[in-house]
């Protein structure tokens, strides 16, 4: 059973749009969560968040965690071609720092 | 702007050959990881190391997957024989010391390995 989980895994948007990618967890032990960009190469870190209700805020893009509900969300706002992508989200473990990341949301924005 | 570097970028070989990928860490980063990603899937650790040390494998298939990291700073995953289901991206990372709380892995650009 996954540990982290992704919604959706796929999204097609236009361009201008405002999207909002899912992750929910089930872990409750862990130190902090990721989120990664990755196009047809290796993820590119995005966001670290470790406390609950703060926003991470990074031009155009946006993430908040809930560690009560379990799950954080990534705000995208007038997205672009550019930021057609897969969205990764992961998990850092408390101990020993290990990544599990979910499948991933595949955004694409169409002109 | 430091990089995790990773050779080759592109492997195609055939069922029960051997192969061998390799991988340079951020100069400085004691913290290594072998990550294996199916096309559609997230990336699944395979191994962690801290310095030459393994921290954890148990997601290593050894009966065919082995890595080692001999002096604490490149590595090296090997394969033999290969199967086609190791047909997939394998990426590296490497992180700084454990326990500090802004650290956040580094991804190389990966070696995508088709196995026909």
């Amino acid at each position: 059973e996954d540990k982290v989980v992704q919604s959706p895994l796929s999204l097609v948007v236009h361009e201008g749009d405002t999207v909002t990618l899912n992750c929910s967890y089930e872990v409750t032990n862990f130190r902090s969560l990721l989120w990664y960009k990755q196009e047809k190469k290796a993820p590119t870190f995005l966001f670290m968040l470790t406390s609950s209700g703060i926003e991470k805020k990074s031009g155009r893009l946006s993430s908040i965690l809930d560690k009560k509900e379990l799950f954080s969300i990534l705000n995208i706002t007038a997205t672009q071609t550019g930021d057609s992508a897969v969205y990764l989200c992961a998990l850092g473990g408390a101990g020993s720092y290990q990544l599990t990341f979910g499948k991933g949301t595949k955004l694409s924005v169409i002109p | 702007e430091a990089e995790v570097a990773q050779s080759p970028r592109y492997k195609i070989t055939e069922k029960s050959q051997a192969v061998a990928f390799w991988c340079d860490p951020i100069s400085g980063h004691a913290t290594l990881y072998w990550y294996r990603q199916i096309l559609g899937q997230g990336p699944e650790l395979l191994v962690q190391f801290q310095d030459e040390s393994v921290v954890d494998d148990s997601q290593l298939p050894k009966d065919r997957f082995s890595a080692e990291r001999l002096k604490g700073v490149d590595s090296t995953l090997k394969i033999q024989p290969a199967e086609l289901g190791d047909s997939a991206m394998y990426l590296c990372a490497s992180s700084p010391r454990l326990a500090l709380r802004e650290e956040t892995q580094y991804f190389g650009p990966g070696t995508r390995l088709l196995v026909l």
